[in-house]
């Protein structure tokens, strides 16, 4: 699986659109770009994954560059609740998740 | 509906002992996983189950751990002669059937391994 770096920790305002960026410059063209993320002491929750179209849901929008070299997680309004560590994750084998360090995420009252 | 559950919540062993960490996948669910899941760091596979069978086993760090899933249901991972490096958040997961790149992995809240 390709190997995916993040910003170690980042933060925003309560209220403020979050952008968590991630680069997958080694990304083949049938590897998805997954994100969970993790709160405190809890098991990770999956968020949202997509291969080369942008892709929305409730939580959040995923963003992915036409080169599919990087994408970018956007947490449109967020809260003190999203404070968490955000793994992105590039999938190609259907049953193995390889999670890195993921960027900690603080928001900010 | 339950999602995935894990007991303990948390376990404390003495090094050398034996542990058993149990995991109860969301009902109907064929594939579980184990990972693990050390400070600071995102979790870490271990095993993969496709029913009763470990589809996968290649994240065991070594023969001391071992995983069970007879009715293709709960799964218990055990750990004997504890060290204190086992010590770590043991996270179960299980999805529908483990077949496709796109099925959501669920996660359960894992267990607290502390070996003193």
């Amino acid at each position: 699986d390709a190997k995916t770096t993040q910003p170690t920790s980042m933060d925003c305002a309560e209220g403020r659109a979050a952008n968590l960026p991630c680069n997958h410059s080694t990304i083949s063209g049938n590897e998805y770009v997954y994100w969970y993320r993790q709160i405190h002491s809890q098991g990770p929750q999956y968020i949202i994954h997509g291969l080369k179209n942008n892709e929305t849901n409730e939580m959040a929008s995923l963003i992915i560059t036409e080169d599919r070299k990087s994408s970018t997680l956007i947490l449109p309004h967020a809260t003190l609740r999203d404070t968490a560590v955000y793994y992105c994750i590039v999938r190609v084998a259907s049953y193995k998740l390889i999670f890195g360090s993921g960027t900690r995420l603080l928001v900010r009252p | 509906g339950a999602g995935v559950s894990q007991t303990p919540s948390n376990k404390v062993t003495e090094k050398g002992k034996y542990v058993e960490l149990r995991c109860d996948p969301i009902s109907g669910h064929t594939a579980l996983y184990w990972y693990r899941q050390s400070l600071g760091q995102g979790p870490e596979f271990l095993i993969y189950f496709q029913g009763t069978g470990a589809a996968d086993d290649s994240g065991l760090p070594n023969d001391r751990f071992f995983a069970v899933r007879p009715e293709g249901s709960v799964s218990t991972l055990k750990i004997q002669r504890t060290e204190r490096g086992d010590s770590a958040v043991y996270l179960c997961a299980s999805s529908p059937t483990g077949a496709s790149v796109q099925e959501t992995q669920y996660f359960g809240p894992g267990t607290r391994l502390l070996v003193l």
